[in-house]
């Protein structure tokens, strides 16, 4: 089945201390993209990659780094967390211009 | 700049009435693509239609419509004899193929309410 993961779907963690939330696709998509989805303002984009080892910045990428050595993954890390970093989080892949495959969602709490 | 505005937060219907939910876009590009796509309660983000700016054609899926009108930077979305099962987020999203269409902006999304 065509899917995009990620892990974990759930989780709390305190400030300060680094988290890693994993996104993977068996699409062979070679557009992988991170939002965070926040109420009132929607999706904004956090980061993309056009391919393997080529990132780059979205609209909201202070606090978050991302790297893509391998196709099929992409994942966000949070070296620092903080409270305003408290956020539903999809990963999401697609081909070209079309339509985004999107996880299922991690939601995470910055205490 | 981009920028997608969908000026209703929420709206609420009665089962079987017609609702539009209204997407508003800005773009320098002369190439860009359109979307809608659904998030019911659940929380998944599901794909609902893509148009790109070459294609004004007006789109009819089952009980969904799409209205694209490049002159005035519209791309409306009209649910027919609505549903419960319609009560959901729904947003517009843009990306411009100056980016290589890797740039998306989404709205702020409408809410749907559908009662029985």
């Amino acid at each position: 089945e065509a899917q995009v993961t990620q892990n974990p779907r759930y989780l709390i963690t305190v400030t300060g201390k680094k988290l890693t939330v994993t996104c993977s696709q068996n699409m062979n998509h070679e557009y992988m993209s991170w939002y965070r989805q926040d109420p009132g303002l929607g999706l904004r984009q956090i980061y993309y990659s056009m391919n393997v080892e080529v990132t780059d910045k979205g609209d909201v990428p202070e606090g978050y780094k991302v790297s893509r050595k391998e196709k099929r993954n992409f994942p966000l890390i949070l070296e620092s967390p903080s409270p305003n970093q408290t956020s539903l989080y999809f990963c999401a892949s697609r081909i070209l211009d079309n339509e985004q495959f999107f996880g299922p969602g991690t939601r995470l709490t910055v205490l | 700049a981009q920028k997608v505005t969908q000026a209703q937060t929420e709206i609420s219907v009665v089962e079987k009435e017609d609702v539009t939910l209204d997407c508003v876009y800005e773009t320098r590009d002369t190439t860009y693509y359109l979307f809608w796509y659904k998030q019911p309660p659940s929380g998944e983000l599901v794909f609902l239609i893509r148009r790109n700016s070459f294609d004004e054609q007006n789109e009819i899926s089952g009980r969904y419509s799409w209205n694209f009108q490049k002159s005035t930077s519209s791309f409306n979305f009209t649910i027919t004899a609505s549903q419960v099962v319609d009560s959901a987020v729904y947003f517009c999203a843009l990306s411009e193929a100056e980016t290589g269409g890797f740039k998306t902006i989404f709205g702020a999304g409408t809410r749907l309410f559908v009662k029985a």
